[in-house]
């Protein structure tokens, strides 16, 4: 069974959509993350859900909406979807200061 | 402020060759943790090592060994006998400690590794 995994793993869309990306982990993990890989491959956080309440927002546009119905999942919606959202986008979780487990990450084009 | 650097943008070596990928942190805190992490051609990201600030004891897994320094803020890695499957992009990692979730990643550094 995959740890982390995030679904879809690839998406290509026109400007302006919408689109979400899910996830889940069922390793029992208490906190749920977004990161985003740029095409330079830095990893910059997004969003962090501590038992499904949000606990890092980093500067983030707010046409990106995280959301979290249980602690084993997290997904993020995208509104509007702009060229420069092209990226490849990381769930993961983690128990307390512990490692983060990464799924495999959501390739994104917006063309 | 928390920061990591990654100076070497990328490393070409030749197989069989050692190779020291550097990470220097910045941070205030007395309690933090450190990471590796490896992300191969495929793309996903593999956990390769934790450290906390407290124990400055240097790890060995295999070809893989960590040198933790706090004395010069640095969490180098090295890969003794390099092999092709080696090539990725390394990122070093640094958490606060009380609690912080937020992993602060590198810029990464890409190894190359050639037959």
């Amino acid at each position: 069974d995959t740890a982390v995994s995030q679904t879809p793993k690839y998406l290509v869309t026109q400007m302006g959509n919408d689109k979400s990306i899910k996830c889940e982990q069922n390793l029992g993990h208490d906190t749920m993350y977004w990161y985003k890989q740029d095409s330079k491959k830095f990893l910059k956080i997004m969003f962090s859900y501590n038992n499904k309440e949000l606990i890092i927002n980093e500067t983030v546009p707010n046409r990106f909406s995280p959301k979290s119905p249980d602690k084993a999942h997290l997904n993020l919606h995208i509104n509007s979807l702009e060229l420069g959202d092209s990226a490849v986008y990381f769930c993961a979780s983690s128990q307390s200061t512990g490692e983060l487990f990464f799924g495999e990450g959501s390739r994104l084009t917006v063309l | 402020a928390q920061k990591v650097t990654q100076a070497q943008t990328e490393i070409s070596v030749v197989e069989k060759e050692d190779v020291t990928l550097d990470c220097v942190y910045e941070t205030r805190d007395t309690t933090y943790y450190l990471f590796w992490y490896k992300q191969p051609p495929s793309g996903e990201l593999v956990f390769l090592i934790r450290r906390n600030s407290f124990d400055e004891q240097n790890e060995i897994s295999g070809r893989y060994s960590w040198n933790f320094q706090k004395s010069t803020s640095s969490f180098n890695f090295t890969i003794t006998a390099s092999q092709v499957v080696d090539s990725a992009v390394y990122f070093c990692a640094l958490r606060r400690g009380g609690g912080y979730n937020k992993l602060i990643f590198g810029a990464g550094t890409r190894l190359a590794v050639h037959p």
